[in-house]
C-alpha cells in the first residue's frame, strides 16, 4: 500500500482566512481524493483530483471555496478558501491503487476555524 | 445516486462477546471495500470485497457480499478492547469514487 502524508497535521485559522493541505504519495497514482469528516461524522467526498486535469467537485463543493492543485502523479493541494467555522473538519486525502480500487488514506489535516 | 446505509450506528459489547455490522447500497456495487478507524485515527483500510457471494475471513473478522452485491456485513467473532473503533463500508461502482456508510462504532468493555 501507499504511503501518504499530509501537511499540517493540524491548524487554528481565522475566519476569512484560507489554509492550503499538501498531500504527499511515495509513489506515482493516477486517482487522488479529498474527503471531508466532521467530528463523530462519516466520510463525505469533496472531490476527485486526476493529474493533468481539471479535479471533479461533489455534489455541495465548489471550486472557488475549496480549489485543488495536482501537479504530478505524487502530489496534491487542497485550498479551503474565505473560511468559517462551519468549515472546522478533519481533511483527508487518499489514493487509489489502480489495480485493485483500494483506497488509502493520509493521517488527516485537523482544521479548527475561529 | 448510490446510498450506502449502514447499521448500527453504535454497538457496545462485553469483551468476548461477538459483533456484526450491516451495509446495504441503493444500487449494485462493483465492490465493496471496509476500513476501520481508530479513535483519533484516520481509516485503515482492511479488505474488499469484489465477487457476488464472496466470503474473506481475517483472523477473527469475517466479511461477507450479499449474492446482489448491495449488501455486505462484518462480523467479529470473541471481540477484543483492540477492536475499539469506527467500522466503515464504502461502496464503489467502476470508475467512480467510494461512498461511505455513516459507519457502526464499536466500544468493548473488558
Amino acid at each position: 500500500s501507499a504511503v501518504i502524508s499530509q501537511k499540517p497535521s493540524r491548524d487554528i485559522c481565522q475566519r476569512g482566512t484560507s489554509l492550503t493541505i499538501q498531500c504527499q504519495v511515495d509513489s506515482q497514482v493516477t486517482m487522488m481524493f479529498w474527503y471531508r469528516q466532521q467530528p463523530g461524522q462519516s466520510l463525505t467526498l469533496i472531490a476527485t483530483a486526476n493529474q493533468g486535469s481539471e479535479a471533479t467537485y461533489e455534489s455541495g463543493f465548489v471550486i472557488d471555496k475549496f480549489p485543488i492543485s495536482r501537479p504530478n502523479l505524487t502530489f496534491s493541494t487542497l485550498t479551503v478558501s474565505n473560511m468559517s467555522p462551519e468549515d472546522s473538519s478533519i481533511y483527508l486525502c487518499s489514493v487509489e491503487d489502480p489495480g485493485t480500487y483500494e483506497q488509502y488514506f493520509g493521517p488527516g489535516t485537523r482544521l479548527t476555524v475561529t | 445516486g448510490q446510498q450506502v446505509m449502514q447499521i448500527p450506528q453504535y454497538q457496545h459489547v462485553q469483551e468476548g462477546e461477538d459483533f456484526t455490522t450491516y451495509c446495504n447500497s441503493s444500487t449494485t456495487l462493483s465492490n465493496i471495500q471496509w476500513y476501520k478507524q481508530r479513535p483519533g485515527g484516520h481509516p485503515v483500510f482492511l479488505i474488499q470485497l469484489v465477487k457476488s457471494g464472496e466470503v474473506k475471513k481475517q483472523k477473527r473478522l469475517t466479511f461477507q457480499f450479499g449474492e446482489a452485491k448491495k449488501n455486505s456485513s462484518l462480523h467479529i467473532t470473541a471481540t477484543q478492547t483492540t477492536d475499539v473503533g469506527t467500522y466503515f463500508c464504502a461502496g464503489q461502482n467502476s470508475g467512480y469514487a467510494l461512498n461511505f456508510g455513516k459507519g457502526t462504532s464499536l466500544l468493548v468493555t473488558p
